[in-house]
């Protein structure tokens, strides 16, 4: 079974800096994909971005980059130039690629506030 | 974008009844979707796989009987909350993948169930 973890359960951030939120995950597989999913408080699931286990570089979207490190089995969320929208739940979530859909196991979330 | 559309967003009823929840993804087939609760402040916990033409696979500790789910169409997956009871109150999501497994899921809006 794969766990994911996510130790920082709270974090603030002034507006226009950076912050950058953890996630570790336990698994055997090697095939898999790690997604970043936010959830404001209207509680939709929006998705941040995504990485397939298979590639090295990191992704990017935007504001939005990731450290992916596979051998420490760690995929961080770095958030740049922070905005007041950019206050959520923030969810790191791992999904096993088996070539049809696949459950997603979540992470227990960061909640971050983004500040003047 | 691929849209699902989960209905209703609200709903509020008597301890004893029972309760539908429908999530259809409305541009594209899914013949798997996922059916999630979330608890305040808290993740997302994976309750049942919905499978179109077949019996849904529920996590373990989940009642079967006691959450049925329905998955009659490529389209549309119906989640039913029999005999509500107050600690059935909670956040119910939905996700649908396109089929191939490839895609990212893509989640409904939600429904707040409260039983009183």
């Amino acid at each position: 079974a794969q766990t994911v973890t996510q130790s920082q359960p709270e974090m603030s951030v002034q507006e226009a800096e950076t912050v950058t939120l953890s996630c570790t995950y336990d698994t055997s597989e090697n095939n898999y994909y790690l997604f970043w999913y936010k959830q404001p408080p209207s509680r939709q699931m929006i998705l941040v971005i995504r990485q397939e286990a298979y590639k090295q570089q990191n992704a990017t979207e935007n504001r939005f980059s990731v450290n992916f490190q596979k051998a420490a089995k760690s995929f961080s969320l770095k958030i740049s130039d922070s905005q007041l929208g950019d206050t959520a739940m923030y969810f790191c979530a791992f999904m096993l690629f088996t070539g049809t859909a696949s459950k997603l196991t979540f992470g227990t979330g960061t909640r971050l506030q983004v500040t003047l | 974008g691929a849209v699902v559309s989960q209905h209703p967003s609200r709903v509020i009823c008597k301890s004893g009844t029972s309760v539908k929840i429908e999530c259809r993804s409305l541009d594209f087939q899914a013949t798997t979707m996922f059916w999630y609760r979330q608890f305040p402040k808290q993740s997302l916990m994976l309750m049942a796989t919905s499978n179109e033409g077949s019996k849904a696979t529920y996590e373990q500790g989940v009642e079967k009987d006691k959450f049925l789910i329905n998955h009659a169409s490529l389209t549309l997956s119906t989640l039913t909350v029999t005999s509500a009871h107050p600690e059935d109150s909670s956040f119910y999501i939905c996700s649908a993948q396109r089929t191939g497994g490839s895609s990212p899921l893509h989640f409904g809006n939600g429904t707040r169930l409260t039983v009183t």
